[in-house]
């Protein structure tokens, strides 16, 4: 079975700055998705970004960033210019290529943007 | 907005009631997953349907059940409801499982609270 941890509870930082959540995941698969959701205080889980096993090269979206270590199995997100706006729980996940569309989800990481 | 939309909102129960949870997937997703959110956890996956045969099953005992219609709505039951279900119940619809779907659009969740 697949696990996704993060372990960063809670993190914080000052608007302008730039931040990086963690996630490792362990999985025999070589072919799969690993997906980086935001859930403000609504509650609607928004997906910031997403990777491809497959591909070396890492996603990017705006500020938005990772650096996916498939040897290592890590999946860390960068958000460069944190704006107030960031403020949310942030969950790393994992989809396998025969589980439907099913996601793994790690524990999530609180983060704050101080103004 | 991802055009999926759950109800109710809140609701409150009794432990021992049933209760059942709705969504509306959007539109040509033949794919909805639900999920539990236990406060201070990341989501849980509890069962998946794909053209109103279930689809794949998480860690739920049987009392946890469910219904897809042919109009993209769908149902969670909760039978014989004990304190443990309160929390957060998300569902995600995507396109057929066949594909590459890794898109999910999620609900804003409906919270279940059993006193």
């Amino acid at each position: 079975a697949q696990t996704v941890t993060q372990s960063q509870p809670e993190m914080s930082v000052q608007e302008a700055e730039t931040v990086t959540l963690s996630c490792t995941y362990d999985t025999s698969e070589s072919n799969y998705y690993l997906f980086w959701y935001k859930q403000p205080p609504s509650r609607q889980m928004i997906l910031v970004i997403r990777q491809e096993a497959y591909k070396q090269q890492n996603a990017t979206e705006n500020r938005f960033s990772v650096n996916f270590q498939k040897a290592a199995k890590s999946f860390s997100l960068k958000i460069s210019d944190s704006q107030l706006g960031d403020t949310a729980m942030y969950f790393c996940a994992f989809m396998g290529p025969r589980s439907g569309s099913r996601l793994t989800f790690g524990e999530g990481t609180q983060l704050t943007v101080n103004p | 907005e991802t055009g999926v939309t759950q109800s109710p909102t809140h609701l409150i129960k009794t432990r021992g009631q049933q209760v059942t949870l709705r969504c509306s997937s959007q539109s040509g997703h033949n794919t909805v997953s639900w999920y539990q959110q236990a406060l201070g956890q990341g989501p849980q996956f509890i069962f998946q349907y794909y053209r109103e045969e279930e689809n794949g099953r998480g860690n739920f005992p049987p009392r946890f059940s469910g219904l897809q219609f042919p109009n993209y709505s769908s149902e969670l039951n909760v039978n014989a409801l004990e304190l443990d279900d309160s929390a957060l119940y998300l569902c995600a619809s995507s396109p057929d499982p066949g594909q590459v779907s890794y898109e999910q659009y999620f609900g804003p969740g409906t919270r279940l609270t059993v006193t």
